[in-house]
């Protein structure tokens, strides 16, 4: 299966400041069709994870455009522009490639 | 745009078996792949297995090969999991999410408890 590993396990920021998220798979999760099949989701403590960000960079319906996706082959990021209250949470990279879907450890943010 | 909601929370014992479910509305629940997903406490995510009702297709990670039965109920718009010969370590929050290569909707969560 494919290991995902994200980078690093834990964040804190300033509000109003930047963050980065790294995340890398072990193999491509590039399809022969061109799509990309590399995803961010945030979870919020006690609750359930939500979609972010899907193929790399495409923001999910609502989502703010403080959230950028970027990245190819095996190296992605998630960049949030400028960090505030509500992005507080644990962020998981996962690869929809192949099964089984698998998930990084997750990046916990936290607020300075 | 669908909404999934869970059943409730569950205690059992070790080698027992749980059947949760998962009710699908506002959308069309042929259209869509359904996926479970769970998280131990403290812990991240792990991706269980998922039915395709259009293809009366299931897959299954293999940790949970053999242990673990996922069912679309195509009348009642109701996905099931079940699982078998509960350890303690079966212990976590098992959320369905629709969709094919990805989760793009979540239900709440259902917390399951195994312990003696």
């Amino acid at each position: 299966e494919i290991v995902m590993t994200q980078s690093p396990l834990s964040l804190s920021v300033t509000p109003g400041q930047p963050a980065s998220l790294s995340c890398k798979s072990s193999q491509t999760l590039l399809h022969t069709n061109g799509k990309t099949s590399l995803y961010w989701y945030l979870q919020k403590a006690g609750q359930s994870p939500h979609l972010l960000i899907y193929e790399v960079s495409t923001r999910f319906s609502g989502v703010s455009d403080r959230f950028n996706g970027s990245g190819s082959g095996t190296d992605f990021t998630l960049k949030i522009s400028r960090v505030a209250a509500e992005d507080v949470g644990v962020y998981y990279c996962m690869q929809g490639y192949q099964l089984p879907w698998t998930f990084g450890q997750g990046t916990k943010v936290e607020i300075k | 745009q669908v909404q999934l909601v869970q059943s409730g929370a569950e205690v059992k014992k070790p080698g027992s078996s749980v059947k949760l479910s998962c009710k699908v509305s506002g959308g069309r629940f042929r259209s869509y792949g359904f996926n479970w997903v769970r998280q131990a406490p403290g812990q991240g995510l792990e991706w269980m297995g998922r039915v395709i009702p259009t293809l009366d297709m299931t897959d299954y990670a293999q940790n949970f090969q053999g242990r673990v039965t996922i069912i679309a109920d195509k009348s009642t718009g109701i996905v099931y999991l079940e699982v078998g010969s509960l350890r303690s370590d079966d212990t976590a929050v098992y959320f369905c999410a629709s969709g094919y290569d990805y989760g793009v909707t979540w239900g709440q969560g259902t917390l399951v408890t195994v312990s003696s």
